[in-house]
């Protein structure tokens, strides 16, 4: 059982914007602005998407944005393409361990 | 461009030890953490273990007891070894850079595939 809580899955339809939740604690999450999102397509390297809740790494899209109220973050990715279709996952610094925890990722499909 | 490429057995027997070697491309070790991570089917990730280019070290507490994590700079490549593997550690297993100020991977390798069957 994976330390973070996301969707299985989500699904949109080309130009629609989703959002993904990332739920942890107050010990994750909630504790720190240290979370991170990353695209996956299977067979593939994860890529970075998102770091430090909303910061975007040179070369992502502003199509992809972050946020975070509490113990939950949030993956939003507006004007949904069909290359969106990834695996995507969450992470972040918990307190306590000195390392990262992961969600179990969500599976967004583009309808 | 920073790339990793890992190396290694992926069919181990029970009780085996999984060694995997990680080189490093176009990177300097200082600044950074080199991390292992892994997934196991439909499983999300799991973090095994980082290193820094001094050799600290920190394992995933549940996976301590039989991990190793070493760091060469002159070869460019960090590894991992696991020792007395089971059936539980087959998974899909990647290296990543770490940067140390935010706690993130900013690079990832494709990933190696560890299957552990007698």
């Amino acid at each position: 059982q994976s330390a973070l809580t996301q969707p299985a899955s989500v699904s949109g339809s080309p130009g629609q914007a989703i959002t993904i939740s990332c739920t942890g604690t107050s010990s994750d999450v909630g504790a720190y602005n240290l979370v991170s999102w990353y695209q996956h397509h299977p067979g593939k390297a994860p890529k970075l998407i998102i770091y430090a809740v909303t910061e975007r790494p040179s070369g992502i899209s502003n199509r992809f944005s972050g946020s975070k109220s509490g113990n939950t973050a949030s993956l939003t990715i507006s004007g949904l393409q069909s290359e969106d279709e990834a695996d995507y996952f969450c992470c972040s610094f918990a307190d306590g361990h000195s390392f990262e925890v992961f969600g179990g990722g969500t599976k967004l499909t583009v309808l | 461009q920073v790339h990793l490429q890992q190396w290694g057995a992926g069919l181990l027997k029970p009780s085996e030890t999984l060694s995997l070697t990680c080189n490093v491309f176009g990177a300097s070790f200082s600044n950074y953490y080199w991390a292992w991570i892994r997934q196991p089917p439909g499983e999300g990730l799991e973090y095994v273990g980082q290193i820094d280019h001094f050799g600290s070290t920190n394992y995933n507490p549940s996976l301590k007891s039989r991990v190793t994590i070493s760091i060469e700079t002159s070869k460019k490549q960090f590894s991992l070894k696991l020792s007395s593997v089971t059936a539980a550690d087959r998974a899909v297993y990647y290296c990543a850079r770490v940067v140390s100020t935010y706690f993130y991977m900013d690079v990832w390798d494709k990933g190696t595939t560890v299957t552990v069957s007698s």
